[in-house]
């Protein structure tokens, strides 16, 4: 089975700096999806960035990237030139592929408090 | 159209209490989720329905009853509820095939129901 572990249940973080959110998985698949999805005290949930197992290129997203070592099991996020605007919950997920027949459920890390300060 | 909208924000409720949860989606999605969402965790996945069939059921206590009555629509109607059902119940949709190389394979979320069951 899929776990996906966020080790950072809090962060902090001065405006304009730059902070990476940890997340390690594991699992026997070599074809799989990551996401990190952002969710503000307002609460929708919205999705940062997605990357591809299969793709070796790390995805980038504006001020959002990835730092993913597939051999490591490890997909960090980093947020440069933070934001107030960023201040939130942040979920790592994993997702295998699937046909309209499988399981298509996300497997969600219990998430990082992000707190942005002036 | 990228938004998943769903009715009511808020709402309140007696344990004897019939009420009803609507989800719509415009993005031609062919899979659609039922999330129960608790402060500061992440979400737990209730029901997936894929072309308007049930597709998987968490185990779901039977005072919940999902409904998908055509593509774009989901309901989750709710009776006899406790008050530990109280939560924020997210709708999602997705694409209905997830394939490798494809992209936008993630789940696109609601702003949920804030549910209290008095």
């Amino acid at each position: 089975a899929q776990t996906v572990t966020q080790s950072q249940p809090e962060m902090s973080v001065q405006e304009a700096e730059t902070v990476t959110l940890s997340c390690t998985y594991d699992t026997s698949e070599n074809n799989y999806y990551l996401f990190w999805y952002k969710q503000p005290p307002s609460r929708q949930m919205i999705l940062v960035i997605r990357q591809e197992a299969y793709k070796q290129q790390n995805a980038t997203e504006n001020r959002f990237s990835v730092n993913f070592q597939k051999a490591a099991k490890s997909f960090s996020l980093k947020i440069s030139d933070s934001q107030l605007g960023d201040t939130a919950m942040y979920f790592c997920a994993f997702m295998k592929p699937h046909n309209a027949g499988n399981n298509r459920k996300l497997i969600w890390g219990l998430g990082t408090s992000l707190a942005v300060n002036p | 159209d990228t938004e998943v909208t769903q009715t009511p924000k808020h709402l309140v409720m007696g344990m004897t209490n019939k009420k009803s949860l609507k989800c719509e989606q415009h993005m031609g999605h062919r899979a659609m989720y039922w999330y129960k969402q608790k402060a500061k965790k992440p979400p737990e996945l209730m029901f997936v329905y894929s072309y308007e069939k049930l597709s998987i059921n968490e185990s779901v206590p039977s005072r919940f009853s999902p409904e998908c009555p055509n593509s774009s629509l989901l309901n989750l109607h709710l009776h006899a509820l406790q008050p530990e059902d109280s939560a924020l119940y997210l709708c999602a949709s997705s694409q209905g095939v997830v394939l490798l190389g494809t992209g936008q394979n993630e789940q696109f979320f609601g702003p949920g129901t804030r549910l209290t069951v008095l």
